[in-house]
């Protein structure tokens, strides 16, 4: 089946850094990657969109030059968080469509818990 | 008003219990129709789809989907400790390709021995 790798699973980092997580289809083509986060026993907020080889389409509310994303390949998205902050302390998730699957083609990665000190 | 409505519980059953966990939502275009189950500190994982109104059986899990109403529903029979979790309803409509996911807030189950 689908498999997305999420990576790291954990970060702790000093306020002020910035820090960048990974996400990859493994065994498919992702043309459109989702990011999001999740407070506690809070439900998924969608932050972006990207798609492949363009920018990334950013909600409503999310500073794109504090959370940059890149989607340089079919199979690789990643997010960097910059000049890290307390309140930026989340739980971060990543998705890939495989628009092989049709509309339920959406694959998530296991979360970055990031800590910012 | 959320576009998607979801009673976040907790729900605390008995190892055994039929579950019923529900979602209500106001966007007319949402066809397509999921439930992720999410353990703590992981990402969610697809558990059943549904397309439309109907429903739809695997296993201990029932999915249901009253267009109608604008009500789906997951059903897990035989509930068991490792079914401890937080489920969440997802949907979406026709829009085009990479639509994105509206998610409900999820409901934290709770199956005891």
């Amino acid at each position: 089946g689908a498999v997305v790798s999420q990576h790291p699973s954990r970060v702790i980092c000093k306020s002020g850094t910035s820090v960048k997580i990974e996400c990859r289809s493994l065994d498919f083509q992702a043309t459109t990657m989702f990011w999001y986060r999740q407070f506690p026993k809070q439900s998924l907020m969608l932050m972006a969109t990207s798609n492949e080889g363009s920018k990334a389409t950013y909600e409503q509310g999310v500073e794109k030059d504090k959370f940059l994303i890149n989607h340089a390949s079919l199979t690789l998205s990643t997010l960097t968080v910059t000049s890290a902050h307390p309140e930026d302390s989340s739980f971060y998730i990543c998705s890939a469509r495989d628009s092989g699957r049709g509309h339920y083609g959406y694959t998530f990665g296991s979360g970055t818990r990031l800590t910012v000190v | 008003q959320k576009e998607v409505e979801q009673d976040p519980g907790p729900l605390s059953v008995p190892e055994g219990a039929i579950v019923s966990l529900n979602c209500t939502y106001s966007n007319s275009a949402f066809q397509y129709f999921m439930w992720y189950r999410q353990y703590s500190r992981k990402g969610p994982e697809l558990l059943m789809y549904t397309y439309s109104s109907g429903n739809k059986e695997d296993g201990r899990f029932t999915a249901q989907v009253d267009k109608s109403s604008k009500y789906i529903s997951l059903f897990i029979r035989d509930s068991q400790p490792s079914d401890s979790a937080t489920y969440l309803c997802a949907m979406t409509g026709v829009t085009g390709g990479g639509n994105k996911l509206t998610f409900g807030t999820g409901t934290q189950l709770k199956v005891e021995l």
